[in-house]
């Protein structure tokens, strides 16, 4: 089964610094990988996605992510991070289900915080 | 939160009773799912529907239900059986799951429930 590993609970970096946000992950053939931002008490927002193509994919709010196959990693970055940047963050990969159906697992999350 | 609308934002239930938590999307996805949100676990999937009329257990499917009995809707019914019920519910969407390029999960801002 697919699975993704976020190995920080939480973050913390200083604003205009460049974060990093881990995410490893486990798939049996190609993977298909989500980066997801949740505020407090909302819903998940989308970030990013990597499906195929280029290894550094670009997203919203100026985040982007590196696909590195030989480390089986999908880090989420930013160059310089705001304050408004700080929240919950999940990474999840695609999975297909013994039906033939899709789901997505969903990784611990990782608390970022930005400090002024 | 896109156009995905749950309902009620806080629910209390109290012992022996099912309680039934709402989910509307005017996206026209075909795909809907329920999730259960605890500190440090992040998201776990409870059930999820693909097509009208079909759903699946999620990897925590135990003492909840679902319907699907409209493309729109997709309620979930947190039954007495649930012995620990007190969580943050999410309900997401997306395109079917053949729509590589397009599968990503829009979300709902969540149901919060908890026990009387």
């Amino acid at each position: 089964a697919q699975s993704v590993a976020q190995p920080e609970d939480q973050v913390n970096v200083a604003e205009g610094n460049p974060l990093t946000v881990k995410c490893t992950y486990s798939v049996s053939g190609n993977p298909y990988l989500f980066w997801y931002v949740q505020y407090p008490n909302r819903g998940l927002q989308f970030l990013l996605k990597y499906i195929t193509g280029d290894n550094l994919v670009k997203g919203s709010y100026g985040f982007e992510a590196e696909f590195n196959k030989s480390q089986t990693s999908f880090h989420l970055k930013k160059p310089s991070a705001l304050v408004s940047d700080s929240a919950l963050y999940f990474c999840a990969v695609r999975d297909m289900s013994p039906s033939g159906t899709y789901k997505y697992i969903f990784g611990t999350g990782t608390r970022l915080k930005v400090l002024a | 939160d896109g156009g995905i609308t749950q309902s009620p934002k806080y629910l209390f239930r109290k012992e022996g009773q099912n309680v039934t938590l709402s989910c509307e999307q005017n996206l026209n996805h075909d795909a809907m799912y329920w999730y259960r949100q605890d500190p440090g676990q992040g998201l776990r999937l409870i059930y999820y529907s693909q097509i009208v009329n079909d759903f699946q257990k999620g990897d925590i499917a135990e003492g909840y239900s679902v319907s699907r009995e409209k493309k729109e809707s997709f309620p979930l019914t947190v039954t007495s059986a649930q012995k620990n019920p007190t969580a943050f519910y999410l309900c997401a969407s997306s395109m079917a799951s053949y729509r590589l390029a397009k599968n990503i999960q829009y979300f709902g801002a969540g149901t919060r429930l908890s026990v009387l």
